[in-house]
Parts: structure tokens; C-alpha cells; sequence
């Protein structure tokens, strides 16, 4: 069963950089088999994806959010990493990482195992 | 490419048959997924593809496709089936990934 877990900081003042950590177990970044999204979910609103990661550290992101939006992967493969600068309120939000499984052209297909979530506000 | 869910609430008895459409602003593929969201908890993918029900999931859940509109249909509500249901979809050339507004199923 596939675990994912959020870390990091729960309250992260405005205009700095929101840092969070993924963790996935086992070998599965090292297999390539996956890419890793985070999603996150203000307040009483619905999903938003933010973006995508590859094992390699090809990336995709959320127009909307480009240029603020970094994502990496650790040298041990064991962590992806997701980095927001310049936070606002509007960032306030609960931020999930999830898996996302590849069809056989190398597109992304569907989203199947997601983290719990971790709660984020953005306050002075 | 945007997502229009209806209806963003309902409320329906236990064992009622529950239908949820999702649209796309523009013709779509047949690549969308369906998620099931409680609060505090991880969104629990239900079916991808439109209508294939992922492993574990309870096949009162079905999902298809109806010209540029796809529906996620509940046979028989029951109590642990309330929560909030997202429709996803890609846009595979930019690669990116839309979300429906989501509708509040509640008994």
C-alpha cells in the first residue's frame, strides 16, 4: 500500500517561501513508473493542482501559479519537494501530494494514491 | 479547459440512486477520473478512464460517457458514501491537470 506523508511548516509568514516535503517509500520515485503532483485545497473551495514532477525532475505547473511554483527531487529519491514563494493569504490551504500513474505513450493518466494532507496558513 | 459540475449539492436517502455530471468547456477525452473527498481525509480515486472502477472500490460506483458529458452514478446510497466528489481531466498537450468545482453529497 502506497503511504505518501506531507512535512513541513504549518504557518508561513506572507511574502516568504512555503517549503513542504512529500516522502514516498520504497523505490518508487527510483522506478520512473510514477510522476508526483501536489494538489491543494483552500478553505471551503475545491481542488487545485499546483503541479508535476518526473524521477528525472521534469516538471509541469499550474499556469496560474508559474513562477512562483519549484518541485525537486532528492538525491536519495526518497522525498519530493515542493516550494511556493512569495505566499499570500490566498495560499492559505490544506497541500497533498499524490501519485500519479503514466499511460503507455508516457502521458499523465490518473491520480491513484494521495498523502493525508497538510494544513498551510499564511499569517503574520 | 474548465470542468462544470452538477449539481454542487445534493441530499438523497440511504439506498437512493445518485447521478453526478461533469462537463468540459471543450470536447474532452475519455481520460477522466473520479474522486470521492471527506474532510480530514485523502481524495480516494473511485474510477479513471470514465468508467473503469479502481481496485477496491464498490461496484455500486459506475461511471460513462454521454457525447461531451460524463457522469458518476451512485446504485444505492449509503451512509459512508457522503462527502464532497471531484471530476478530473488533463489537458495532454500542456500536460496539465483540471479539477471540477465538486459536489456535496450529503443524507
Amino acid at each position: 500500500q502506497m503511504r505518501l506523508q506531507e512535512s513541513g511548516p504549518g504557518l508561513v509568514k506572507p511574502s516568504q517561501t512555503l517549503s513542504l516535503i512529500c516522502s514516498v517509500p520504497g523505490g518508487a520515485i527510483r522506478s520512473g513508473d510514477f510522476y508526483w503532483s501536489w494538489i491543494r485545497q483552500p478553505a471551503g473551495k475545491g481542488l487545485e493542482w499546483i503541479g508535476r514532477i518526473t524521477d528525472t525532475g521534469s516538471t509541469n505547473f499550474n499556469p496560474a501559479l508559474k513562477g512562483r511554483v519549484t518541485m525537486s527531487v532528492d538525491t536519495t529519491k526518497t522525498q519530493i519537494s515542493l516550494r511556493l514563494s512569495y505566499v499570500t493569504a490566498g495560499d492559505t490551504a490544506v497541500y497533498y501530494c499524490a501519485r500519479e500513474i503514466i499511460s503507455g505513450t508516457m502521458a499523465p493518466y490518473y491520480l491513484d494514491h494521495w498523502g493525508p494532507g497538510i494544513p498551510v496558513k499564511v499569517s503574520s | 479547459i474548465q470542468l462544470t459540475q452538477s449539481p454542487s449539492s445534493l441530499s438523497a436517502s440511504v439506498g437512493d440512486r445518485v447521478t453526478i455530471t461533469c462537463r468540459g468547456s471543450r470536447d474532452i477525452t475519455d481520460f477522466i477520473s473520479w474522486f470521492h473527498h471527506k474532510p480530514g481525509k485523502a481524495p480516494k480515486l473511485l474510477l479513471f478512464d470514465g468508467s473503469n472502477l479502481e481496485v477496491g472500490v464498490p461496484s455500486r460506483f459506475s461511471g460513462v460517457k454521454s457525447g461531451t458529458q460524463f457522469s458518476l452514478t451512485i446504485s444505492g446510497l449509503r451512509p459512508e458514501d457522503v462527502g464532497t466528489y471531484y471530476c478530473q481531466q488533463y489537458d495532454n498537450v500542456a500536460r496539465t491537470v483540471f479539477f471540477g468545482g465538486g459536489t456535496k453529497v450529503q443524507i
